[in-house]
C-alpha cells in the first residue's frame, strides 16, 4: 500500500540554524500539507500546498517558514532560523482529490529538537 | 467548521466493541463527519467518514444519528492495537486544500 514517507526521523539542531524537513507524499495525490504536534499538545495544521502554491496557512506558519516542491516526488518544509519552541513532531500528509474527500495520509513524522 | 465535543478518555476491553461518541450539534447540511487516530506519535490515521447514512469499512463502523448532530465510532473487535487518541472532525465538502483541525480527541484505551 502507497504510503508517505518523511526523512529524518528524528532532527537534532541548535537555535538559529537552518533546518530541511522532506517528504514525498503518495504518488498521484495533488494535495499536501504540514501539521506539527509539540509534546503532549494537539496536532496543529501549518500550510497546504496544491498546484506549486500555497493554498493556505495558518498564524503558526510565519515568515520563518517556507515550503518547496522541488521536483515531482519531494516536498520539504524549511525553517530558517530554528527557535526552541519549534521543537514538536512535524508530520507530511497528502491527499488525492479536491472532491469531497478530505481522506488525508500522514506520514510518520519528523521529531525535530532545537538545543 | 462545526465543533465537535468527545469525551477525553474511555476504557473497552480487548475483543469486545469500542464506541466512541462525537456530539456535533451545530453541524451544517455540508458538512461531512471525519475520524482520524493517532498511535503513540505516529501520524494521524484515517479511518471513516460520512455524510448522512451510517458508513462501514475495514476497519471500523460510523452511526450517523438522524440529526445529525451526534455520531458513534465503532471499533467492532477492539484490540490492543487500537489503543490511540481518536478524533472526530467536522469538514464541509467542496474543493479547496484547507488544513484539518484536530481537537484533543478520546484517548481510548484497550485492557488487556
Amino acid at each position: 500500500e502507497p504510503e508517505v514517507t518523511q526523512t529524518p526521523s528524528h532532527q537534532v539542531t541548535q537555535m538559529g540554524q537552518e533546518v530541511i524537513l522532506r517528504c514525498v507524499p503518495i504518488s498521484n495525490h495533488l494535495y499536501f500539507y504540514w501539521y506539527r504536534q509539540i509534546l503532549g499538545q494537539k496536532v496543529e495544521f501549518l500550510v497546504s500546498f496544491y498546484n506549486n502554491e500555497i493554498s493556505e496557512k495558518s498564524e503558526i506558519f510565519d515568515d520563518q517558514f517556507s515550503v518547496e516542491r522541488p521536483d515531482g516526488s519531494n516536498f520539504t518544509l524549511k525553517i530558517r532560523s530554528t527557535k526552541l519552541e519549534d521543537s514538536a513532531m512535524y508530520f507530511c500528509a497528502s491527499r488525492w482529490t479536491s472532491g469531497f474527500a478530505y481522506e488525508q495520509y500522514f506520514g510518520p513524522g519528523t521529531r525535530l529538537t532545537v538545543t | 467548521d462545526a465543533k465537535t465535543t468527545q469525551p477525553t478518555s474511555m476504557d473497552c476491553a480487548e475483543g469486545r466493541a469500542a464506541n466512541l461518541p462525537c456530539n456535533h450539534s451545530t453541524i451544517s447540511g455540508n458538512e461531512y463527519v471525519y475520524w482520524y487516530r493517532q498511535i503513540h506519535s505516529q501520524g494521524p490515521q484515517y479511518i471513516i467518514h460520512g455524510l448522512k447514512n451510517n458508513e462501514t469499512n475495514e476497519m471500523a463502523s460510523l452511526i450517523i444519528t438522524e440529526d445529525r448532530k451526534s455520531s458513534t465510532l465503532i471499533l467492532p473487535h477492539a484490540t490492543l492495537r487500537d489503543t490511540a487518541v481518536y478524533y472526530c472532525i467536522v469538514r464541509s465538502t467542496g474543493g479547496g486544500a484547507d488544513g484539518l483541525t484536530f481537537g484533543k480527541g478520546t484517548h481510548l484505551i484497550i485492557q488487556p
